[in-house]
């Protein structure tokens, strides 16, 4: 089937600590993958995204990387900052090709980063 | 700034009124979706429209509309609620391709009494 499994959290952290959020996807077809973040009281906004196999994405410091082998998309940051406490959802496309691509979600994970 | 803008934030309502969800946006976005999200949980998908047709219901009760006037507007009517109900709706949009991400609107949240 498809789905996404990312690490249940919540994840506490002090500012300028090493972030991973760990993230799988089942590998049906060839889905593109998302990272998007919801601040508090906001909707969903689009953090970084990779297509295919090996792809890099990166934005604001993250970076996550396509892995086909190990059907992962792990996030990372080199140094997180009070600012990036937020919920992150990984998500995967459902379908391939040109057709219209519904997302399915990991359930979050609750970052909280202290100063 | 969000560039898809849903109206009103809030919403409150009794379980015999009909309100509508608005949401627009004029990126030329051809897909529209709306979403159900309740508190710690991931947005759940309702509808898909995809050049201002229906191409997708989640198995969502008929108490729940949805409408797409244009190709930038999306509404969802609701009517005959329960207290269940009550949840962040959001909508998104994006350009056609399963490779496209969706840009999401800040949400109406609703609460059924």
């Amino acid at each position: 089937g498809n789905s996404v499994t990312q690490m249940e959290g919540p994840v506490t952290l002090s500012e300028e600590a090493f972030l991973t959020i760990n993230c799988t996807y089942t590998a049906t077809g060839y889905p593109s993958l998302f990272w998007y973040v919801q601040y508090p009281g906001e909707g969903l906004q689009l953090l970084l995204k990779a297509t295919k196999a090996d792809d890099k994405g990166s934005n604001k410091g993250f970076e996550a990387t396509y892995r086909k082998e190990t059907t992962s998309f792990h996030l990372e940051k080199g140094s997180v900052q009070v600012s990036d406490s937020a919920v992150y959802f990984c998500a995967r496309s459902m379908n391939y090709g040109g057709s219209q691509g519904n997302l399915i979600f990991g359930k979050g994970t609750k970052l909280s980063v202290k100063p | 700034d969000t560039e898809v803008t849903q109206t009103p934030k809030h919403l409150v309502m009794g379980m015999t009124n009909k309100k509508s969800l608005k949401c627009e946006q004029h990126m030329g976005h051809r897909a529209m979706y709306w979403y159900k999200q309740k508190a710690k949980k991931p947005p759940e998908l309702m509808f898909v429209y995809s050049y201002e047709k229906l191409s997708i219901n989640e198995s969502v009760p008929s108490r729940f509309s949805p409408e797409c006037p244009n190709s930038s507007l999306l509404n969802l009517h609701l009517h005959a609620l329960q207290p269940e109900d009550s949840a962040l709706y959001l909508c998104a949009s994006s350009q056609q391709g399963s490779d496209q991400p969706q840009h999401f609107g800040d949400g109406t949240r609703l609460s059924i009494l």
